[in-house]
């Protein structure tokens, strides 16, 4: 399994709390990404980076916020958690947008927000 | 933006049975293709990817996939199912080029029934 650690693995909030989950690396890929989970949706991007510091939305990134301040690790914030926000929140690496590369992912975050 | 469409969203086959999954995506660029797998309280492992060539990939566990450019399909098959391959599967769809990471689509919830 490709190097990847998610912390926590769980968590339960309240509402109006902030967040942050942590996504660590061992592989010294540049790219990383966040999705999130959910029933019936498949998973769907919230945040990407490219390189340290250099990060972009993505599909569902309202009310989320991410940092990357080194190649290893890629942090993604719930600036106030809502119940809308309870998920299994995925972490993936990357070695690029070239031919033929795959994503690796890390094991989940189960966020339950209540 | 590309879009990925997963036919059945629960199939439920006896062991032995054979197995195709559809799965159709929009976009008019060149793609790179992956089904992935997701066995129950997992997370996300590569089961085959097609990026160019041969259009018939094989992947592990004795799944392959087709890529018809034409129908913008990439189906999934094996020719017989077992126990084991109960689990969550998912297409997905990710731009040559670009860094926005991977399209899913909505998934699969297959139950093999011994």
């Amino acid at each position: 399994d490709a190097g990847i650690t998610q912390s926590p693995r769980h968590k339960v909030t309240e509402t109006g709390t902030p967040v942050t989950l942590r996504c660590h690396q061992t592989e010294n890929h540049r790219y990383m990404y966040w999705y999130r989970q959910d029933p019936g949706h498949g998973l769907r991007l919230i945040h990407y980076s490219y390189g340290v510091k250099d990060t972009d939305k993505g599909e569902v990134s309202d009310g989320y916020s991410v940092s990357r301040s080194k190649t290893e690790d890629f942090l993604l914030t719930l600036e106030s958690a809502t119940s809308s926000q309870t998920s299994v929140y995925f972490c993936a690496i990357s070695d690029g947008p070239g031919e033929g590369t795959e994503a690796f992912f890390g094991q989940g975050t189960r966020l339950t927000v209540v | 933006a590309q879009s990925v469409s997963q036919h059945n969203h629960h199939v439920i086959l006896s062991e032995a049975a054979s197995l195709e999954l559809g799965c159709n995506y929009s976009y008019g660029g060149t793609v790179n293709l992956f089904w992935y797998v997701q066995y129950p309280g997992q997370h996300l492992q590569l089961l085959l990817k097609y990026f160019s060539g041969d259009p018939l990939v094989k992947g592990i566990k004795g799944f392959e996939a087709e890529f018809i450019k034409s129908k913008f399909s990439f189906n999934l098959r094996k020719p017989s199912v077992q126990w084991s391959d109960t689990a969550e599967y998912f297409c997905a769809v990710s731009k040559r080029g670009g860094a926005d990471g991977l399209t899913f689509g909505k998934g699969t919830h297959l139950i093999i029934q011994p």
